[in-house]
């Protein structure tokens, strides 16, 4: 069965430092995995997504994720994080046809000034 | 274009009693997927739609039912409300029914079960 772990439920940085949230996920077949950032009362928007295409994926925000297959990880980094950055981060990985979806348990981000 | 559209955006029920939640997808999308956020569970799937078919669901009991119109709005229903049914309802809806189809969200129907 598929799954998604993140570590750490809460990570904070100072602004302008680098952002790293962790993903490892399990799958029986080649994964289709997403990143998704929840602002408060707001739905999920789209980070990125890695569809077996390039192992390095950018997305919006300055965000990118690697896909290592070898570690079954996709960690998703910022060079530099700005305030705007704080929000909660989901690790997702979507199996066979359709979207039933699996999400990870959820990363806070904190960005001190 | 006009996003996910979600309603009532806050709804408080009392226990045993029944809530249906609207979707309106994206103008053009077919596909729709329901999720209940909760603190201590997370985001689980409930259910996708696909041209009115169910296509896939979750692990949740049968109080759980969902349909799909001829225009892809999208409904579900909870029935015998109970405390723990207490979350946030999120709608996605994407253009068509593959994996890797971005999904976009609506914000969600806040529902309390008092």
């Amino acid at each position: 069965a598929q799954s998604v772990t993140q570590l750490g439920s809460h990570v904070s940085v100072s602004e302008g430092a680098l952002v790293l949230l962790r993903c490892n996920y399990s799958s029986s077949v080649p994964p289709y995995l997403f990143w998704y950032v929840q602002y408060p009362n707001q739905g999920l928007q789209l980070l990125l997504k890695y569809t077996s295409a390039a192992t390095l994926v950018k997305g919006i925000n300055g965000f990118e994720a690697e896909f290592k297959k070898s570690e079954t990880s996709f960690h998703l980094t910022k060079p530099s994080a700005h305030m705007s950055d704080a929000a909660e981060y989901f690790c997702a990985v979507s199996v066979g046809g359709g979207f039933k979806t699996i999400f990870g348990a959820g990363t806070r981000l904190f960005v001190k000034a | 274009k006009a996003g996910v559209t979600q309603t009532p955006r806050y709804l408080i029920k009392t226990r045993g009693q029944q809530v249906t939640l609207s979707c309106s997808p994206i103008s053009g999308h077919r596909s729709v997927s329901w999720y209940q956020q909760t603190p201590g569970q997370g985001l689980q799937f409930l259910f996708e739609y696909f041209s009115e078919t169910q296509r896939n669901k979750g692990n949740f009991p049968g109080r759980f039912s969902g349909r799909q119109f001829s225009n892809s709005r999208s409904e579900m229903n909870v029935s015998t409300l109970e405390l723990g049914d207490s979350a946030l309802y999120l709608c996605a809806s994407s253009l068509g029914q593959l994996s890797t189809d971005t999904q976009y969200f609506g914000p969600g129907t806040r529902l309390t079960v008092l």
